[in-house]
C-alpha cells in the first residue's frame, strides 16, 4: 500500500524555465493538498483539489502557478518562467473523501525540492 | 488570514529535559489542531485536537488545546535524541465547504547528549 508519491523529487531548472511537479496520491484517496515550503519556513498552503475540480486556491500565487488533478493520473503543480525564489520543497498531501471524520490525519509525500539557478 | 504562531522557533535541550512548545493560532471557523512532527522529508502527523481541556497523549508526547485563549501546547517529556525535529502546528479552518490547513513555522527542537 504505497503512499503518497510525489516525483521529482528534486528537480534544478534555469530561470524561465517550467518545472512540474507531480503528486500521486494514496489508493482511495480523492484529495490532494500542494504546500510549498521555503527555507526555515513552515508550510505554506497552495492550493486543495479533488479529481477534476480546484476547491481552494488562495495560496496559489496569481501568475505563473497552475496545478490540475485529472480524472486519471497524479496531480500537477506547474511553475512557468521559473524565478530563484520559487526554489523551495513543495510537499503534495492527499487524503480520503472526508477526512475529518477519520483520525485527521493528512498524508504527505516526501517533497520535491526545486532549486532554480 | 488564518494564522499560526508558534514559540520558541528554536530549542536546544539535553536529554532527559522536559520542553513545552507553543502554538497560538487565529483562525476563521475553526475545526480542529493539529500537531506534526518534520525530519528531514515529509510530516508525520502527531495528534488533533478538536476540544478544549482534553489532554491527548502517546508515549512521552502530549498535546492540550485552549479554544477560550486560541493556543495549544505540545509537551515532550524525557526527551531523547531521537526527538530532534522540527513540530508543526497546523490549524484546520473552514472557508465555505472546504476545509485549509494553516501551518505554523515549526519549532526546532535539537536534543543533545
Amino acid at each position: 500500500n504505497a503512499g503518497v508519491m510525489q516525483n521529482p523529487r528534486h528537480l534544478v531548472r534555469r530561470r524561465g524555465q517550467e518545472a512540474r511537479l507531480r503528486c500521486s496520491p494514496m489508493k482511495g484517496h480523492s484529495h490532494v493538498y500542494w504546500y510549498r515550503q521555503l527555507p526555515e519556513e513552515g508550510l505554506k498552503f497552495m492550493v486543495y483539489l479533488q479529481k477534476e475540480n480546484i476547491i481552494d486556491e488562495s495560496g496559489m500565487p496569481k501568475e505563473r502557478f497552475s496545478a490540475e488533478f485529472p480524472k486519471e493520473g497524479p496531480s500537477i503543480l506547474r511553475i512557468q518562467q521559473v524565478v530563484r525564489g520559487d526554489s523551495a520543497a513543495y510537499f503534495c498531501a492527499s487524503s480520503p473523501s472526508k477526512w475529518r471524520e477519520y483520525t485527521g490525519e493528512l498524508f504527505f509525500g516526501e517533497g520535491s525540492r526545486l532549486t532554480v539557478l | 488570514e488564518d494564522k499560526v504562531v508558534q514559540s520558541p522557533l528554536s530549542l536546544v535541550v539535553h536529554e532527559g529535559d522536559t520542553v513545552t512548545l507553543n502554538c497560538s493560532y487565529e483562525v476563521t471557523n475553526f475545526r480542529s489542531l493539529l500537531w506534526y512532527k518534520q525530519e528531514k522529508k515529509a510530516p508525520t502527523f502527531l495528534f488533533m485536537l478538536t476540544s478544549s481541556g482534553i489532554e491527548k497523549k502517546s508515549g512521552r508526547l502530549s498535546s492540550i488545546l485552549d479554544k477560550k485563549e486560541l493556543f495549544s501546547i505540545l509537551n515532550i517529556t524525557a526527551t531523547q535524541t531521537g526527538d530532534s525535529a522540527i513540530y508543526l502546528c497546523a490549524v484546520e479552518g473552514l472557508t465555505g465547504t472546504a476545509s485549509k490547513l494553516t501551518f505554523g513555522t515549526g519549532t526546532r527542537l535539537q536534543v543533545t547528549l
